[in-house]
């Protein structure tokens, strides 16, 4: 069970705007940075969104991050078909000794 | 252009070892830290190990806490990561990833860019 929630599933068509969300707590979302990565299958992930809301050069602005309080979303307007892919949300978390936490990832399939 | 490059995985039967390497070109390879996540065959991303640029500070996820340790050697560009008394829910496509940021442990120390993996299989 991951320590951040995210829906497994989501779904939209071309051209619509689809939102994830990633829900956590005090000590990993609500005091910490949120990433978002993109994985295709069989290849790596990448980074789209790092610090809560910042873009990497080459990712496009169709892609927009945020946070509010311990939860966080990924928004993706204008939807394209190569959009498809896993979306896995991840911050620091400060219990115990430390460690880094992942949700377990949404499948977004363009419909 | 940035590159990691992750070796040294495999087959291997439980209780044994295996030691993963990760060169690393293209960036100042002491400037960051580094970290080791895992992937499970159809299954999610797991953090397993980070590392500050100068290894003064190093931390593990619990799964793998006093079985797993990593290293790096900045002279070499180098990352690895020794994995003893593997088990077989060990079994996994293991990234190296570079930190944004020169410590692992904070906020903004997750990770910018990812190798390309290296497949442990833990099998009797």
């Amino acid at each position: 069970q991951s320590v951040l929630t995210q829906p497994p599933s989501a779904s939209g068509t071309p051209g619509q705007r689809v939102t994830i969300s990633c829900s956590g707590s005090n000590s990993n979302i609500g005091s910490n940075h949120v990433y978002w990565y993109q994985q295709f299958p069989g290849a790596a992930p990448k980074v789209l969104i790092y610090r809560n809301n910042q873009r990497p050069s080459g990712v496009p602005e169709r892609f927009s991050g945020s946070r509010s309080g311990t939860s966080a979303s990924l928004a993706i307007s204008g939807l394209r078909s190569e959009d498809e892919a896993d979306y896995y949300c991840a911050a620091w978390d400060d219990s115990l000794s430390g460690r880094v936490v992942f949700g377990g990832g949404t499948k977004l399939t363009v419909l | 252009e940035l590159q990691l490059v992750e070796s040294g995985g495999g087959l291997v039967q439980p209780g044994r070892s295996l030691r993963l390497s990760c060169a690393a070109s293209g960036f100042t390879f002491d400037d960051y830290a580094m970290h080791w996540v895992r992937q499970a065959p159809g299954k999610g991303l797991e953090w397993v190990s980070g590392i500050n640029w100068n290894s003064g500070r190093i931390g593990y996820a619990d799964a793998v806490q006093g079985r797993f340790t990593i290293s790096r050697d900045n002279a070499k560009n180098s990352l690895y990561l020794q994995m003893n008394s593997l088990r077989i829910e060990d079994t996994a496509l293991y990234y190296c990833a570079k930190a944004y940021s020169a410590h692992y442990y904070d906020s903004s120390g997750l990770f910018h860019s990812w190798g390309q993996g290296s497949l442990v299989t833990v099998s009797s």
